[in-house]
């Protein structure tokens, strides 16, 4: 069974870091792209960024680009988001979600990120 | 690329179709020839769930109710039979360019 469980959230001041980190089991995840989508609360879906499965292409929404950082560890079959000057506005579920082939077909639960003074 | 989807709300009876339209600024279709056109279902609490991908192909385990349409900038989900289980909000998304979002469709019970 596919399994994406985030780790990392938590309460954060403004100017802050934090760094979120999503644990997947159930397949071969060096096979799999990877994306990272946030939900302000009550509001839409927001992607935020996407890796290739090598971990060699990385691109990054414009509302994060310069503060956030994508990796992976195929290794330990780990997927993270580093982020950096953390503003309210980045107050949000973060969900982890698998994709092939432009198929974003598998998603975590989610951990909540919430930045407040 | 913006995603506008309409109605921002729609009340349905059980039972009856529904039917949301997705709205993207410029043509979906890829240089590979594909059309990168999702729908996606979210529930209260609950992280979404794919429907359809490349705007007509149903995702593993989605019932047959659920169908998708559409090409260039104009594309349409629909729900043949509402059940109560397919209340909560539809959202459209592309991939043909980066990745974007539409802003939901709340589906209700009347």
């Amino acid at each position: 069974e596919v399994q994406l469980v985030e780790s990392g959230g938590g309460l954060v001041q403004p100017g802050g870091s934090l760094r979120l980190s999503c644990a997947a089991s159930g397949f071969t995840f060096s096979h799999y792209e990877m994306n990272w989508v946030r939900q302000a609360p009550g509001k839409g879906l927001e992607w935020v960024g996407y890796i290739s499965s090598s971990g060699e292409t990385i691109s990054y929404a414009d509302s994060v680009k310069g503060r956030f950082t994508i990796s992976r560890d195929n290794a330990k079959n780990s997927l993270f988001l580093q982020m950096n000057s953390l503003t309210t506005d980045d107050t949000a579920i973060y969900y982890c979600a698998r994709e092939i082939v432009r198929r974003l077909g598998y998603w975590g639960q989610g951990t909540l990120v919430t930045v407040s003074s | 690329i913006v995603m506008t989807q309409a109605p921002l709300s729609s009340p349905v009876t059980l039972g009856q179709p529904a039917s949301i339209s997705c709205r993207s600024s410029q043509s979906l279709e890829h240089s590979d020839g594909y059309t990168y056109l999702s729908w996606f279902h979210q529930r209260p609490g609950q992280p979404p769930r794919l429907l359809i991908y490349k705007v007509s192909n149903r995702f593993s385990g989605v019932p047959d109710r659920f169908s998708g349409s559409g090409a260039g900038t104009d594309f349409t989900l629909k729900i043949s039979r509402v059940e109560a289980q397919d209340v909560g909000i539809y959202y459209c998304m592309q991939e043909t360019q980066s990745y974007s979002f539409g802003q939901g469709t709340k589906l209700e019970i009347k």
